[in-house]
């Protein structure tokens, strides 16, 4: 059974640009999950689906960051316009019946310059 | 004061060490939490659950005190293939919204 996958794995922009991350999470996972890491911070929750439907998205840092996962399948995650502190990891993560136990993708390691 | 307290290390053990870290939380209506290892550039994996009984996972045992909320984790007979960081996370009251600490990081050596 594949993982939940990523992609980009890297990703170099200059600050003002737009870039999109793309998650697609285990077969038949409905929780979808999006996490940040900043170097040498936590890992902290952006948001989270249930299927297509935002379940909360408490987490997100400013209306730069726009989620989406239409047809409740893969999900994208675009910031526009990038800012330098947007710089981190990004993973995405997947749960199915047993809600906490998350799967990780390997993350997009994002360079803002 | 963080949700989620933990030292970050690094621990240096040798092989064949027991070894124990704590994690502190400060959300005292959580209900569930966890245990996950990242290797170095790599995501988090699920280690184990931690259940109010404590529960034990080969050479890896988790306990829960609610009263002074933390919890911890023992690993016995250290191998140099444990050498990660270790991740407590703590559900932080919302829907399977999840609060990971900084992460422990345990380096084994021969």
């Amino acid at each position: 059974e594949a993982g939940v996958t990523q992609f980009p794995s890297h990703s170099v922009i200059e600050k003002g640009q737009t870039v999109t991350l793309r998650c697609d999470p285990i077969s038949g996972h409905d929780n979808l999950y999006w996490y940040r890491r900043v170097m040498g911070k936590e890992i902290k929750f952006l948001l989270h689906f249930v299927k297509e439907s935002k379940q909360d998205e408490s987490g997100m840092p400013n209306n730069r960051f726009l989620a989406e996962r239409t047809g409740g399948t893969y999900s994208t995650l675009k910031v526009q316009p990038a800012e330098l502190e947007d710089s981190g990891v990004y993973f995405c993560a997947s749960s199915g019946q047993l809600l906490y136990e998350q799967y990780f993708g390997p993350g997009t390691r994002l360079t803002v310059t | 004061r963080k949700e989620v307290e933990q030292d970050p290390g690094p621990f240096n053990v040798p092989e064949g060490a027991t070894v124990a870290f704590n994690c502190t939380y400060s959300n005292s209506a959580s209900q569930s939490f966890f245990w996950y290892r990242q290797d170095c550039r790599k995501e988090p994996k699920l280690l184990m659950s931690v259940y109010s009984s404590g529960n034990e996972d080969g050479r890896f045992t988790a306990q829960l005190n609610r009263a002074s909320q933390y919890i911890s984790l023992l690993i016995r007979d250290s191998k140099l293939s444990d050498s990660a960081t270790y991740l407590c996370v703590v559900n932080s009251g919302g829907y399977q919204k999840v609060t990971f600490g900084i992460g422990t990081k345990l380096q084994v050596i021969p």
